[in-house]
């Protein structure tokens, strides 16, 4: 079946970049997704691509998707102690929109 | 911002007993969803909901739970006779029509403890 895989956690200085990344394995994604959730919180949508581009950029935030490789990668530049959360990155196909997450990635902010 | 709600936030009860979680989702969307996070575990797609009936569930969704959208705007999962390893957070989502494209929207979640 779908599989979303992530590297379990990742640990950056305050003002540094993060690079979180994400391997999936349907060819037939159609939205990729990152969502934030901060402890005992729920899912904040983050930011989102579609599978026709390569690059999106939200402020901090830039999404890169390799979909040849079927490699998904968030940087979140100039990185503050108030973005120490998990990062869950998600696929979604097929007509009712189900969305697969991955494992997660706990982002550790360093003062 | 348009959000979706779900109440309660958390809820704890003994095994055995019926729960119904209860969730608000975007006024203007069709596609309906619940998901559990187990402490510590992925984020699991449980049904999809679109035009009254489940259009798609997992095999985690088996006869204990159910769905409802008893009218315009509530959408609500029922798990009855509720085990230990139900304890989990339950996410309500909602999209827009598929026609438009979307992005999928997560409520805070509704903790459940089953003891």
């Amino acid at each position: 079946g779908e599989d979303v895989e992530q590297s379990l956690f990742l640990s950056v200085r305050e003002g540094d970049s993060s690079v979180i990344n994400c391997t999936y394995t349907d060819s037939s994604s159609t939205y990729l997704y990152w969502y934030k959730q901060e402890p005992g919180a729920g899912l904040q949508l983050l930011t989102y691509i579609f599978s026709n581009m390569d690059m999106k950029q939200d402020q901090r935030l830039t999404v890169l998707l390799n979909k040849k490789d079927k490699h998904l990668s968030l940087r979140i530049a100039d990185t503050q102690t108030g973005d120490s959360a998990i990062y869950f990155c998600a696929d979604s196909s097929g007509g009712y929109q189900k969305v697969t997450f991955g494992t997660g990635t706990k982002l550790q902010v360093i003062p | 911002e348009p959000e979706v709600t779900q109440t309660p936030s958390h809820q704890v009860t003994q095994m055995g007993q019926e729960v119904i979680l209860r969730c608000v989702p975007i006024s203007n969307h069709l596609y309906f969803y619940w998901y559990r996070q187990i402490l510590g575990q992925k984020v699991e797609f449980l049904v999809s909901f679109y035009n009254n009936e489940i259009s798609e569930k997992s095999e985690i969704f088996d006869d204990q739970f159910s769905v409802e959208r008893p009218d315009g705007s509530n959408f609500t999962l029922k798990i009855r006779s509720t085990k230990l390893e139900d304890s989990a957070m339950y996410f309500c989502a909602s999209s827009e029509a598929r026609s438009s494209g979307n992005t999928i929207y997560f409520g805070e979640g509704s903790w459940l403890t089953v003891v």
